[in-house]
C-alpha cells in the first residue's frame, strides 16, 4: 500500500492569488478528510468526503474555500483570494469505511506573503 | 462539543528516562482515542489508539489506557530513545450519529531527548 501523497509539499504565494493543492487517498480508501494546522496548534477539522460526496463543511471553511472528489478518487482544495492568515498546513487523511483510522499525509505547508 | 487537553510541553528529557504525556478529553459520544506523533516538517503518523474502555493501545515501546471513569488517555514510555523526539498529539474520533468520524486534537507536546 502506498500511503497517502499531497502535492506540492510547499507553496508559497502572493496575497490575493488562488492556490489549489491535490490529495491522493490510500487506495480503496472511500472516506476523506481535510485538515489545517497552524503553527503550534493540533490540525482541525476542515471537510469531509464519503465517496465523490461532500458531506460536512467545517465554519472554517470559508466561501474563499472549495473542495472537491471527482469520481471518489483524489481530492483539490482550493484557496481564492488568499490571505496571510491562510498560511498553514494543509493536510489530508483517509480511512476505509470499517474502521475509524486515519491515516494522513505529508501536508502542503502554503505560505502567504 | 468535544475537545482534547493535553499537557503542555515542552518536555526535555534524557535519553532512557520515563515519559508520560497527560491526555483527557470531554465527548458527547463514546469515541475512540489516539496518538499520533509529527517529526519535523512532516505530517502526521498514527502511534496507536483505543476503541473502549480498558483497552490499552501499544507501538514502539509507547502505551495508553483509555480510562473511561477519568476521561483520560495518558501517553506512556518505559526509556525514552533521542528519536522519540517530536511533537506528540492527543486525539478523538466521535463515533456518534452524523458525526462522520472526524478527529479533534489536543494543541499537541513537543518532546526533546537528549543524549
Amino acid at each position: 500500500d502506498t500511503g497517502v501523497s499531497q502535492d506540492p509539499r510547499h507553496k508559497i504565494t502572493k496575497r490575493g492569488q488562488n492556490v489549489t493543492f491535490r490529495c491522493d487517498p490510500i487506495s480503496e480508501h472511500n472516506r476523506l478528510y481535510w485538515y489545517r494546522q497552524t503553527l503550534g496548534q493540533g490540525p482541525e477539522f476542515l471537510t469531509y468526503f464519503q465517496n465523490e460526496a461532500q458531506l460536512e463543511k467545517s465554519r472554517l471553511l470559508s466561501d474563499r474555500f472549495s473542495a472537491e472528489r471527482p469520481k471518489g478518487s483524489f481530492s483539490t482544495l482550493e484557496i481564492q483570494r488568499t490571505e496571510q492568515g491562510d498560511s498553514a498546513m494543509y493536510l489530508c487523511a483517509s480511512r476505509v469505511t470499517s474502521s475509524d483510522t486515519q491515516y494522513f499525509g505529508p501536508g502542503t505547508r502554503l505560505t502567504v506573503l | 462539543g468535544n475537545s482534547v487537553t493535553q499537557m503542555e510541553g515542552p518536555v526535555t528529557l534524557s535519553e532512557e528516562a520515563f515519559l508520560t504525556i497527560n491526555c483527557t478529553y470531554t465527548a458527547t459520544g463514546y469515541p475512540s482515542l489516539f496518538w499520533y506523533v509529527q517529526y519535523p516538517g512532516e505530517g502526521l503518523q498514527l502511534l496507536l489508539k483505543a476503541t473502549k474502555a480498558d483497552d490499552k493501545g501499544s507501538n514502539k515501546g509507547f502505551e495508553a489506557t483509555y480510562r473511561k471513569e477519568t476521561t483520560s488517555f495518558h501517553l506512556e514510555k518505559g526509556s525514552v530513545q533521542v528519536s522519540d523526539s517530536a511533537v506528540y498529539f492527543c486525539a478523538l474520533s466521535d463515533r456518534s450519529g452524523g458525526s462522520n468520524y472526524k478527529l479533534t486534537f489536543g494543541k499537541g507536546t513537543l518532546l526533546t531527548v537528549n543524549p
